[in-house]
Protein backbone atom coordinates (compact mmCIF):
# COMPACT_ATOMS: atom_id res chain seq x y z
CA UNK A 1 0.00 0.00 0.00
CA UNK A 2 1.23 3.65 -0.59
CA UNK A 3 -1.23 5.10 2.85
CA UNK A 4 0.57 7.86 4.33
CA UNK A 5 -1.51 9.52 7.78
CA UNK A 6 -0.39 12.72 9.29
CA UNK A 7 -2.70 15.18 11.11
CA UNK A 8 -4.39 17.91 8.78
CA UNK A 9 -4.07 20.49 11.44
CA UNK A 10 -1.97 21.55 13.68
CA UNK A 11 -2.44 24.87 16.46
CA UNK A 12 0.45 26.25 18.81
CA UNK A 13 1.80 28.80 20.55
CA UNK A 14 5.22 30.89 19.47
CA UNK A 15 7.88 29.82 21.68
CA UNK A 16 6.13 26.22 21.98
CA UNK A 17 7.42 22.51 20.34
CA UNK A 18 5.06 21.34 18.13
CA UNK A 19 5.42 17.58 16.73
CA UNK A 20 3.66 16.40 13.79
CA UNK A 21 3.59 12.95 12.88
CA UNK A 22 3.50 10.53 9.81
CA UNK A 23 2.49 6.83 9.62
CA UNK A 24 3.04 5.50 6.60
CA UNK A 25 2.48 1.66 5.25
CA UNK A 26 4.11 1.51 1.55
CA UNK A 27 6.24 -1.69 0.52
CA UNK A 28 9.80 -0.87 -0.49
CA UNK A 29 10.15 1.75 2.01
CA UNK A 30 13.87 3.31 1.46
CA UNK A 31 13.41 6.70 3.59
CA UNK A 32 11.58 9.53 4.63
CA UNK A 33 11.86 13.77 3.96
CA UNK A 34 9.86 16.45 5.16
CA UNK A 35 8.65 19.46 3.23
CA UNK A 36 7.57 22.90 4.56
CA UNK A 37 5.12 24.96 2.04
CA UNK A 38 3.67 28.27 2.94
CA UNK A 39 0.32 29.43 1.37
CA UNK A 40 0.85 30.27 -2.02
CA UNK A 41 4.52 29.06 -2.47
CA UNK A 42 6.86 26.35 -3.24
CA UNK A 43 7.70 23.52 -1.54
CA UNK A 44 11.01 23.33 0.52
CA UNK A 45 13.23 20.14 2.02
CA UNK A 46 13.39 20.72 5.00
CA UNK A 47 15.40 17.13 5.75
CA UNK A 48 15.54 13.13 5.29
CA UNK A 49 15.69 10.44 7.27
CA UNK A 50 17.04 7.02 5.79
CA UNK A 51 17.91 5.58 8.86
CA UNK A 52 16.32 5.07 12.60
CA UNK A 53 17.39 7.51 14.59
CA UNK A 54 16.78 11.54 15.03
CA UNK A 55 18.07 14.20 12.56
CA UNK A 56 18.70 17.66 13.86
CA UNK A 57 18.75 21.05 11.43
CA UNK A 58 18.77 24.04 13.84
CA UNK A 59 15.01 24.46 15.29
CA UNK A 60 14.16 21.32 13.26
CA UNK A 61 14.19 17.90 13.76
CA UNK A 62 13.23 14.68 12.36
CA UNK A 63 13.17 11.21 13.50
CA UNK A 64 12.15 8.09 12.10
CA UNK A 65 11.46 4.30 13.37
CA UNK A 66 11.51 1.63 10.53
CA UNK A 67 10.43 -0.99 12.52
CA UNK A 68 6.71 1.03 13.60
CA UNK A 69 6.59 2.60 9.88
CA UNK A 70 6.52 6.07 11.93
CA UNK A 71 8.82 9.44 11.74
CA UNK A 72 7.56 12.74 13.21
CA UNK A 73 8.91 16.04 12.37
CA UNK A 74 9.98 18.48 15.73
CA UNK A 75 9.94 21.97 15.80
CA UNK A 76 11.17 23.68 18.54
CA UNK A 77 11.10 27.73 19.53
CA UNK A 78 7.68 27.97 17.03
CA UNK A 79 7.95 31.47 14.96
CA UNK A 80 5.12 33.30 13.36
CA UNK A 81 6.85 32.44 9.74
CA UNK A 82 6.09 28.52 10.73
CA UNK A 83 2.90 28.64 9.97
CA UNK A 84 2.83 26.57 6.72
CA UNK A 85 1.82 23.07 5.58
CA UNK A 86 4.43 20.10 6.53
CA UNK A 87 4.32 17.20 3.96
CA UNK A 88 6.05 14.13 4.86
CA UNK A 89 6.83 11.98 1.82
CA UNK A 90 8.57 8.80 1.41
CA UNK A 91 10.53 7.54 -1.19
CA UNK A 92 10.67 3.86 -2.86
CA UNK A 93 14.07 2.01 -3.32
CA UNK A 94 13.78 1.75 -7.07
CA UNK A 95 12.99 5.16 -9.24
CA UNK A 96 13.40 7.25 -6.32
CA UNK A 97 10.10 8.98 -6.71
CA UNK A 98 8.41 11.09 -3.79
CA UNK A 99 5.14 9.71 -2.38
CA UNK A 100 3.21 12.59 -0.29
CA UNK A 101 1.05 12.32 2.29
CA UNK A 102 -1.69 14.93 3.08
CA UNK A 103 0.45 17.52 4.73
CA UNK A 104 -0.58 19.04 7.98
CA UNK A 105 -1.11 23.00 8.29
CA UNK A 106 0.66 24.30 11.39
CA UNK A 107 -0.75 27.73 12.84
CA UNK A 108 1.17 29.25 15.14
CA UNK A 109 -0.45 32.13 17.27
CA UNK A 110 1.05 34.82 19.05
CA UNK B 1 15.17 31.45 -4.56
CA UNK B 2 15.28 28.15 -5.28
CA UNK B 3 16.54 28.49 -8.77
CA UNK B 4 13.44 26.14 -10.57
CA UNK B 5 11.68 29.01 -12.38
CA UNK B 6 8.25 28.03 -13.97
CA UNK B 7 6.02 30.37 -16.66
CA UNK B 8 3.47 31.04 -16.96
CA UNK B 9 2.43 31.75 -13.08
CA UNK B 10 -1.06 32.16 -13.82
CA UNK B 11 -3.15 30.46 -16.86
CA UNK B 12 -6.59 30.59 -17.42
CA UNK B 13 -7.43 28.22 -20.31
CA UNK B 14 -10.35 27.17 -22.41
CA UNK B 15 -11.40 23.38 -22.56
CA UNK B 16 -10.69 23.39 -25.82
CA UNK B 17 -7.23 25.52 -25.89
CA UNK B 18 -3.56 24.35 -26.36
CA UNK B 19 -1.32 25.93 -24.13
CA UNK B 20 1.88 24.74 -22.90
CA UNK B 21 3.65 24.94 -19.34
CA UNK B 22 7.84 25.48 -18.85
CA UNK B 23 9.91 24.94 -16.06
CA UNK B 24 13.66 25.41 -16.50
CA UNK B 25 16.15 24.44 -13.54
CA UNK B 26 19.84 26.41 -12.83
CA UNK B 27 21.41 23.57 -10.46
CA UNK B 28 23.10 20.97 -13.27
CA UNK B 29 20.09 18.50 -11.96
CA UNK B 30 19.79 15.63 -14.20
CA UNK B 31 16.27 14.49 -12.89
CA UNK B 32 12.80 16.95 -13.39
CA UNK B 33 9.10 16.01 -11.96
CA UNK B 34 5.98 17.39 -13.01
CA UNK B 35 3.23 17.25 -9.85
CA UNK B 36 -0.11 18.28 -9.63
CA UNK B 37 -1.65 19.87 -6.68
CA UNK B 38 -5.39 20.19 -6.31
CA UNK B 39 -6.88 22.03 -2.99
CA UNK B 40 -6.86 20.24 -0.01
CA UNK B 41 -5.22 16.82 -1.58
CA UNK B 42 -1.09 15.70 -1.46
CA UNK B 43 0.93 16.84 -4.12
CA UNK B 44 0.48 14.03 -7.21
CA UNK B 45 3.61 13.11 -9.38
CA UNK B 46 2.40 13.12 -12.34
CA UNK B 47 5.82 12.35 -14.87
CA UNK B 48 9.35 11.56 -13.88
CA UNK B 49 12.52 12.35 -16.27
CA UNK B 50 16.24 11.41 -16.01
CA UNK B 51 18.62 12.37 -18.46
CA UNK B 52 15.55 13.75 -20.56
CA UNK B 53 14.31 9.97 -20.84
CA UNK B 54 10.68 9.60 -18.95
CA UNK B 55 10.80 6.90 -16.44
CA UNK B 56 7.34 7.26 -15.18
CA UNK B 57 4.19 8.25 -15.95
CA UNK B 58 1.41 8.16 -13.09
CA UNK B 59 -1.17 7.51 -15.36
CA UNK B 60 -1.78 10.50 -16.52
CA UNK B 61 -4.48 11.35 -18.72
CA UNK B 62 -3.01 11.76 -22.40
CA UNK B 63 -4.51 15.24 -22.39
CA UNK B 64 -1.24 16.19 -20.68
CA UNK B 65 1.43 15.69 -22.70
CA UNK B 66 5.31 16.33 -21.14
CA UNK B 67 8.42 17.26 -23.59
CA UNK B 68 12.04 17.16 -21.94
CA UNK B 69 14.49 18.51 -24.35
CA UNK B 70 17.15 18.84 -22.29
CA UNK B 71 18.08 18.29 -18.28
CA UNK B 72 17.68 21.75 -17.58
CA UNK B 73 13.54 22.04 -19.43
CA UNK B 74 10.75 20.82 -19.07
CA UNK B 75 7.32 21.58 -20.57
CA UNK B 76 3.82 20.19 -19.96
CA UNK B 77 1.61 20.83 -22.96
CA UNK B 78 -2.15 20.90 -22.33
CA UNK B 79 -4.88 20.38 -24.95
CA UNK B 80 -8.88 20.11 -24.16
CA UNK B 81 -8.72 20.28 -20.21
CA UNK B 82 -11.53 19.67 -18.37
CA UNK B 83 -12.26 21.88 -15.17
CA UNK B 84 -11.03 19.46 -12.94
CA UNK B 85 -7.58 19.78 -14.10
CA UNK B 86 -7.75 23.16 -12.31
CA UNK B 87 -4.83 23.16 -9.85
CA UNK B 88 -1.24 24.29 -8.58
CA UNK B 89 0.88 22.69 -11.36
CA UNK B 90 4.47 22.18 -9.60
CA UNK B 91 7.75 21.41 -11.36
CA UNK B 92 11.00 20.16 -9.53
CA UNK B 93 14.03 19.01 -10.10
CA UNK B 94 17.07 16.70 -8.17
CA UNK B 95 20.00 15.11 -8.50
CA UNK B 96 19.00 12.36 -10.42
CA UNK B 97 17.73 8.81 -9.40
CA UNK B 98 20.91 7.80 -8.51
CA UNK B 99 21.62 10.56 -6.28
CA UNK B 100 19.62 12.46 -3.66
CA UNK B 101 16.10 12.75 -5.23
CA UNK B 102 14.65 12.42 -1.89
CA UNK B 103 15.61 16.88 -1.84
CA UNK B 104 14.40 17.42 -4.61
CA UNK B 105 13.73 21.59 -5.47
CA UNK B 106 10.58 22.67 -6.62
CA UNK B 107 9.82 25.74 -8.74
CA UNK B 108 6.70 28.67 -7.61
CA UNK B 109 4.12 26.67 -9.78
CA UNK B 110 1.71 27.63 -12.50
CA UNK B 111 -1.76 28.44 -11.01
CA UNK B 112 -4.02 26.54 -13.56
CA UNK B 113 -7.84 27.43 -14.15
CA UNK B 114 -9.78 25.50 -16.78
CA UNK B 115 -13.09 27.68 -17.66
Amino acid sequence: GQSLEQPSEVTAVEGAIVQINCTYQTSGFYGLSWYQQHDGGAPTFLSYNGLDGLEETGRFSSFLSRSDSYGYLLLQELQMKDSASYFCAVIYNQGGKLIFGQGTELSVKP
Amino acid sequence: ETGVTQTPRHLVMGMTNKKSLKCEQHLGHNAMYWYKQSAKKPLELMFVYNFKEQTENNSVPSRFSPECPNSSHLFLHLHTLQPEDSALYLCASSQGIAGVSYEQYFGPGTRLTVT
